[in-house]
C-alpha cells in the first residue's frame, strides 16, 4: 500500500526567506511523487513532479523539490518564498503500476510580508 | 484551452437523495479520476475511467459509481446520501503513462443535509 506524510500541518515563513515543505512516502516499488497547490475555493494545481533521473527536480513559480530515496522523502522547496505563495499543499504519490495518487493531508503555508 | 470543467459548482441535497457530478476533461485527455475531499483533508481516490471503463477503484461502496462517455467526458453517481458524503468532489483528467501528471478540476461543492 501507498501513503503519504505531511508531518507540518502548517508553516509560517516571512515573505524573502527560503520555504520547506515536508512529504515523506511509502510505496512498494519506486514512487512517482507529485507537489499541488490548492488555493481557496479552487481545484489542485499541478506544481512538479519525479519520476526518475536527476534527485532535484524543477517546477512552476520558482518551487524545487529533492527526491531522497533513503529517507523516502521529496521536500518542496523555494529560495525566496512571495506572499502570493500563501496557500494549501499538497504531496502525493503513485507506485509503479498503480492508477490511482494518494495524497498526503496538506500543508497550509502562510508568508507573512 | 479549456482546462478541466466540472458541473455544478454547488449542490445541496438530503439525506437518502442521488446526486449526479460532471466532468469533461482536458483537451486531449482520455482518462478521469474522481477524488472525495472532505474539509481539512487531501483528496481520496474513488475511481479512475478509461476507455469508458472502470480501471481501478479506491475504498468507497458501491453507492458511488461513475461512467464515461465516448467523448471521454465522465459522471459521477452518488445514492443514498449519507451526511459524511458532503464533501469537494473533483474531478482530474490526464493522457497516456502512469509517469503524467492529472490535472484537477475546480470541483463540485456538495452538502447533505
Amino acid at each position: 500500500a501507498q501513503s503519504v506524510a505531511q508531518p507540518e500541518d502548517q508553516v509560517n515563513v516571512a515573505e524573502g526567506n527560503p520555504l520547506t515543505v515536508k512529504c515523506t512516502y511509502s510505496v512498494s516499488g519506486n514512487p512517482y511523487l507529485f507537489w499541488y497547490v490548492q488555493y481557496p475555493n479552487r481545484g489542485l494545481q499541478f506544481l512538479l513532479k519525479y519520476i526518475t533521473g536527476d534527485n532535484l527536480v524543477k517546477g512552476s513559480y520558482g518551487f524545487e523539490a529533492e527526491f531522497n530515496k533513503s529517507q523516502t522523502s521529496f521536500h518542496l522547496k523555494k529560495p525566496s518564498a512571495l506572499v502570493s505563495d500563501s496557500a494549501l499543499y499538497f504531496c502525493a504519490v503513485r507506485d509503479i503500476g498503480d492508477y490511482k495518487l494518494s495524497f498526503g493531508a496538506g500543508t497550509t503555508v502562510t508568508v507573512r510580508a | 484551452d479549456a482546462g478541466v470543467t466540472q458541473s455544478p459548482t454547488h449542490l445541496i441535497k438530503t439525506r437518502g437523495q442521488q446526486v449526479t457530478l460532471r466532468c469533461s476533461p482536458k483537451s486531449g485527455h482520455d482518462t478521469v479520476s474522481w477524488y472525495q475531499q472532505a474539509l481539512g483533508q487531501g483528496p481520496q481516490f474513488i475511481f479512475q475511467y478509461y476507455e469508458e471503463e472502470e480501471r481501478q477503484r479506491g475504498n468507497f461502496p458501491d453507492r458511488f459509481s461513475g461512467h464515461q462517455f465516448p467523448n471521454y467526458s465522465s459522471e459521477l453517481n452518488v445514492n443514498a446520501l449519507l451526511l459524511g458524503d458532503s464533501a469537494l468532489y473533483l474531478c482530474a483528467s490526464s493522457q497516456g503513462t502512469l509517469t503524467n501528471e492529472q490535472f484537477f478540476g475546480p470541483g463540485t461543492r456538495l452538502t447533505v443535509l
